[in-house]
């Protein structure tokens, strides 16, 4: 079966830009959750959804950060406008629902913020 | 914050060898998971122990689990080059929530 994909792979921005990152789990995951990982660092989850709506955005700067996942499929995580701290990998991650604790994840998107 | 701690940070052995790394947590959990990341790749899923198991075994990977102690670890066994990788703990608590710690960068020597 086809694993999650995301894009793009990598990405540079300069400060105060925006930039969004595109994410597709595996077919019929019914969970969906997006993670910054800064360089030596283990992930941080930012936003889980299940199916459509959002199951925990506990960690998500919400000021400057936003994602939607619209029909329940693919997602989309954005930032506006972005700092130099947000310089990281995003990864995207599915499961078929969240007592399926294993967790596909995507390649990652490498952001630089300069 | 990260509620796992990996430790060592670093590891490097020679192929052939057992490679050791632990995980440590604060609050209790409903289960704990390790996975692998290759550089500039995403994580891959080794393996779940659940909060009243206390060891499990999934081929050369062997992991324990003392609730007591809040600790995990992971054992390698007969480790091969492939194995460079960083290995993360990731506990659930609460309704769902994934908390990863720092990960060990393994490096397995040839």
């Amino acid at each position: 079966e086809a694993g999650v994909a995301q894009s793009p792979r990598y990405k540079i921005i300069e400060k105060r830009q925006s930039v969004a990152f595109w994410c597709n789990p595996i077919s019929g995951h019914a969970t969906l959750y997006w993670y910054q990982q800064i360089l030596g660092q283990g992930p941080k989850l930012l936003i889980q959804f299940q199916n459509n709506g959002v199951v925990d955005d506990s960690q998500l700067p919400k000021d400057r950060f936003s994602a939607e996942r619209l029909k329940g499929v693919d997602s989309t995580l954005k930032i506006q406008p972005a700092k130099l701290e947000d310089s990281a990998v995003y990864l995207c991650a599915s499961s078929l629902d969240p007592s399926d604790y294993e967790q596909y994840f995507g390649p990652g998107t490498r952001l630089t913020v300069t | 914050s990260q509620q796992g701690e990996e430790d060592p940070q670093a590891l490097s052995i020679q192929e052939g060898e057992n490679a050791t790394m632990n995980c440590s947590y604060k609050t209790s959990i409903n289960n704990l998971q390790w996975y692998r990341q290759n550089s500039g790749r995403g994580l891959v899923h080794l393996i779940l122990i659940r909060s009243n198991e206390r060891e499990k075994h999934s081929g050369r990977l062997r992991v324990t689990l003392d609730t007591s102690k809040k600790s995990s670890s992971l054992l390698i066994t007969a480790s091969r080059a492939a194995d460079t990788a960083s290995y993360f703990c990731a506990v659930t608590s609460g309704t769902y929530k994934y908390i990863f710690g720092t990960g060990t960068r393994l490096k397995v020597l040839a």
